[in-house]
């Protein structure tokens, strides 16, 4: 059975900083690319990062790009989102998606971890 | 960014009935279009993949149809547990794959 598992989330004031992390199990993590897709309270979907399988191909939304930093250890079967300069809008439950292939472009998600929010606030 | 327009944003329907939701994209993007289910605390749970793909274990009575700009997901006889709320998502541009913004299916 697959299993991804958010954990890291928390309370953090404006401009600070916080690392998501995801523990995969029941597949092969190295197979596949991940994705962080994050939903603010009450709000719909957002895509923020993607990483392939072996790290090689890296992509962010614009709203997050050269804040966070995506990273994944495949011997550790771990995902993780390092979040600096962290806004309000960044207030959200994050989610981490296992894509349906190797690569992080034009794949769908077809497992779902239960998320782990993160609240900005001061 | 390719926008996604999803319509409507809510829709009240009851057991038995045939609902449709619709997404549009700003510009042409193939099949590369995925349907998911999200109900209220829970994840969201992929439907339906390049634009009519039914994911493995998802009843038939959700399907899919579409391509280039205009898709449907069409859900042909309401069960209670199809209440919940409908997200489309383009995976043709990447990095930068966007949502629809979600339709509420709630019990008329």
């Amino acid at each position: 059975e697959v299993q991804l598992v958010e954990s890291g989330g928390g309370l953090v004031q404006p401009g600070r900083s916080l690392r998501l992390s995801c523990a995969a199990s029941g597949f092969t993590f190295d197979d596949y690319a991940m994705h962080w897709v994050r939903q603010a309270p009450g709000k719909g979907l957002e895509w923020v990062s993607g990483i392939s399988w072996n790290s090689g191909s890296i992509g962010y939304a614009d709203s997050v790009k050269g804040r966070f930093t995506i990273s994944r250890d495949n011997a550790k079967n771990s995902l993780y989102l390092q979040m600096n300069s962290l806004r309000a809008e960044d207030t959200a439950l994050y989610y981490c998606a296992k894509a349906v292939g190797a690569a992080a472009g034009t794949v769908t998600f077809d497992y779902w971890g239960q998320g782990t929010l993160v609240t900005v606030s001061s | 960014a390719i926008r996604i327009t999803q319509s409507p944003s809510s829709l009240s329907a009851s057991t038995g009935d045939r609902v449709t939701i619709t997404c549009r994209a700003s510009q042409g993007i193939s099949s590369y279009l995925a349907w998911y289910q999200q109900k209220p605390g829970k994840a969201p749970k992929l439907l339906i993949y390049a634009a009519s793909t039914l994911q493995s274990g998802v009843p038939s009575r959700f399907s899919g149809s579409g391509s280039g700009t205009d898709f449907t997901l069409t859900i042909s006889c309401l069960q209670s547990e199809d209440f919940a709320t409908y997200y489309c998502q383009q995976y043709y541009s990447y990095p930068g794959y966007t949502f629809g913004q979600g339709t509420k299916l709630e019990i008329k």
